[in-house]
């Protein structure tokens, strides 16, 4: 099993409409939660931190945590044709600083 | 906040020859670095984390002889890819995360070496 694990996609979503990005994690031990977004040749960018169970919004973002379930998703609100992009889930580990990464989930947003 | 830069953003190189990439966080302290590298349709893979005014950890199959890594200051890191061969042609990105409780890692926009 992976330590995180995506769908890979892709996912197409109308513009105007809500993307539903899930992710689950295998540790239980898990504390911090990330949602990078990568555009096809660039560097990844930070979109959301979750730390504690529930919801967390930010703009058109919510991501949402659920430790009992190991699961997070990110949900983006009237998705964009610019919201087209790789959303990587990234989890760390109580008492190691590196993150582990999803393969990532393709998010295509038609007009 | 948290900008992260790295240089070059490209660069070729003749296989043999040494590369090194700068990483630098421009507006906060990062007490902690990261380097990866990343082929065409793949994941992302750590190749080492390195700590302000320690050695760096290498990650499993990381030859440390070949990927030289100093984190000399608390804005600086750098990779320096030595005898560099056409097989370590890649996109090497780096990420920065700041001091205090924070794990926010804040990634460079990465520099693409082409070894010929």
């Amino acid at each position: 099993q992976k330590e995180v694990e995506q769908n890979s996609g892709p996912l197409s979503v109308p513009e105007g409409a809500i993307a539903s990005l899930n992710c689950t994690y295998s540790d239980r031990v898990s504390q911090s939660f990330f949602w990078y977004r990568q555009y096809s040749g660039k560097s990844p960018e930070l979109i959301m931190s979750i730390y504690s169970n529930g919801d967390k919004e930010d703009g058109r973002f919510t991501a949402q945590l659920n430790k009992a379930s190991q699961y997070v998703s990110l949900l983006i609100r009237d998705s964009q044709p610019s919201d087209s992009a790789t959303y990587l889930c990234a989890v760390i580990r109580t008492g190691f600083q590196k993150l582990v990464f999803g393969t990532g989930t393709r998010l295509l947003v038609s007009p | 906040g948290a900008v992260v830069s790295q240089h070059p953003s490209w660069v070729i190189c003749k296989s043999g020859t040494s590369v090194k990439i700068e990483c630098r966080s421009l507006d906060f302290q990062a007490t902690t670095m990261f380097w990866y590298r990343q082929f065409p349709k793949q994941s992302l893979m750590l190749m080492a984390t390195s700590n302000e005014g320690s050695k760096a950890t290498y990650e499993q199959g990381v030859e440390k002889d070949k990927f030289l890594i100093n984190h000399a200051s608390l804005t600086l890191s750098t990779l320096t890819v030595t005898s560099a061969h056409p097989e370590d042609s890649s996109f090497y990105i780096c990420s920065a995360r700041g001091s205090g409780g924070s794990y926010e890692q804040y990634f460079g926009p990465g520099t693409r070496l082409t070894v010929t």
